[in-house]
């Protein structure tokens, strides 16, 4: 079935680093892909998406490129900050019957920035 | 404000109990999700609901079951039928389950002892 594999973490940066956290999936068909962040204690929040191959997905400084060559929608930032610290999650959606679907998330990669 | 609302932020219970957990949304969306994460895991989904007074299985539904009766509301519970219930678990719901983006809720953890 359909999967994603995130960069296994944690992750520990200086603050003004440049982050990139790796996520490659399988899929059939052509799915879109999400970038979800989660603060400690609160649920999952909608970072960025892209849609179709070659698209660019972008906010808050922080950006992925669907790439269907590798199959691969890495997060990068140029310049972290301490309030960026939080658990990122890549994601896919695939089908489930009836026309539905569902998103299929990767393990998550918990990101530390200190000052 | 238009949104997700999970309640309680915290539950405990004894093992053998069923548990209920709460979830509203007044965001006017078809489709409720409800999704269960353990430590340094992703998140797997519990069940699913398209409209009122259907809802599917998703990856993971045996030892929870769910009720769809009004648009707005898609309580889980957690039977004493489950294995392993502890866990932090995450209401979502989205425009169509065709419309690819969820929204979450912030969460219940629940414990049991």
């Amino acid at each position: 079935g359909d999967s994603v594999t995130q960069m296994e973490g944690p992750v520990t940066l200086s603050e003004e680093a440049f982050l990139t956290i790796n996520c490659t999936y399988t899929a059939t068909g052509y799915p879109s892909l999400f970038w979800y962040v989660q603060y400690p204690g609160e649920g999952l929040q909608l970072l960025l998406k892209a849609t179709k191959a070659d698209d660019k997905g972008s906010n808050k400084g922080f950006e992925a490129t669907y790439r269907k060559e590798t199959t691969s929608f890495h997060l990068e930032k140029g310049s972290v900050q301490v309030s960026d610290s939080a658990v990122y999650f890549c994601a896919l959606n695939t089908a489930l019957i009836q026309g539905a679907q569902k998103l299929v998330f990767g393990q998550g990669t918990r990101l530390t920035i200190n000052p | 404000d238009g949104g997700i609302t999970q309640s309680p932020k915290y539950l405990f219970r004894k093992e053998g109990q069923n548990v209920t957990l709460s979830c509203e949304q007044n965001l006017n969306h078809d489709a409720m999700y409800w999704y269960r994460q353990d430590p340094g895991q992703g998140l797997r989904l519990i069940y699913y609901s398209q409209i009122v007074n259907d809802f599917q299985k998703g990856d993971i539904a045996e030892g929870y079951s769910v009720s769809r009766e009004k648009k707005e509301s898609f309580p889980l519970t957690v039977t004493s039928a489950q294995k392993n219930p502890t866990a932090f678990y995450l209401c979502a719901s989205s425009p169509g389950l065709a419309m690819n983006e969820q929204y979450f809720g912030p969460g219940t953890r629940l414990t049991v002892t």
